[in-house]
């Protein structure tokens, strides 16, 4: 079975564009995560979609943004990029049924904003 | 609150030495469920295991085991003969069940890990 899979995996923006990350979830699995990756926060939580809606939501700014389709993948945007936005991006699948199943996660989208 | 507590950044030990990591968790709920990532530098967390609240069976897989310990919110996890191929960050992390279909997974900040040849 092929695992997440996540486009692109690298890029590189400069301040004020804005950007989107796909990520494919694993062949049956319904729910996406999507984590941010920094040195000094470490792995923080952005959002998670489940059946097209989003289920959950961390602690990030509205410039955060995504969305589910129908068969699955899912896309984030960041819009008017900052700085600080330089990280690792990571998205995880799960079966997604009860929301407590294991995540496996793609290999991520290392974005560096200039 | 929930949180999840890796006191140790680095580890480097030489290739065939045992290695335990150490991970400390808070949570007030009384069902939750534990994990154990590696990343290795590639980026991408593998998944190693899960634990139930439940289920305080220590786990062995190959030269991996898991010690949960819920007197003292630990799960520890121990290579045995370590080889270079372990040298990876390691993360703890804490799920709780949530009460809805939402449920938040918290990372500790993670473990470096140093095999040396």
């Amino acid at each position: 079975k092929a695992g997440v899979t996540q486009t692109p995996r690298y890029l590189i923006k400069t301040r004020g564009q804005q950007v989107t990350l796909s990520c494919s979830p694993i062949s049956g699995h319904r729910s996406v995560s999507w984590y941010q990756q920094t040195p000094g926060q470490g792995l923080q939580f952005l959002f998670e979609y489940f059946s097209e809606t989003q289920r959950n939501k961390g602690n990030f700014p509205g410039r955060f943004s995504g969305r589910q389709f129908s068969n699955s993948r899912s896309e984030m945007n960041v819009s008017t990029l900052e700085l600080g936005d330089s990280a690792l991006y990571l998205c995880a699948s799960s079966l997604g049924g009860t929301g407590i199943e294991t995540q496996y996660f793609g290999p991520g989208t290392r974005l560096l904003v200039l | 609150a929930q949180k999840v507590t890796q006191a140790q950044t680095e580890i480097s030990v030489v290739e065939k030495e045992d290695v335990t990591l150490d991970c400390v968790y808070e949570t007030r709920d009384t069902t939750y469920y534990l994990f154990w990532y590696k990343q290795p530098p590639s980026g991408e967390l593998v998944f190693l295991i899960r634990r139930n609240s439940f289920d305080e069976q220590n786990e062995i897989s190959g030269r991996y085991s898991w010690n949960f310990q819920k007197s003292t919110s630990s799960f520890n996890f121990t290579i045995t003969a370590s080889q270079v191929v372990d040298s990876a960050v390691y993360f703890c992390a804490l799920r709780d069940p949530g009460y809805s279909s939402a449920s938040k997974i918290i990372f500790g900040s993670g473990t470096r890990l140093s095999i040396r040849p």
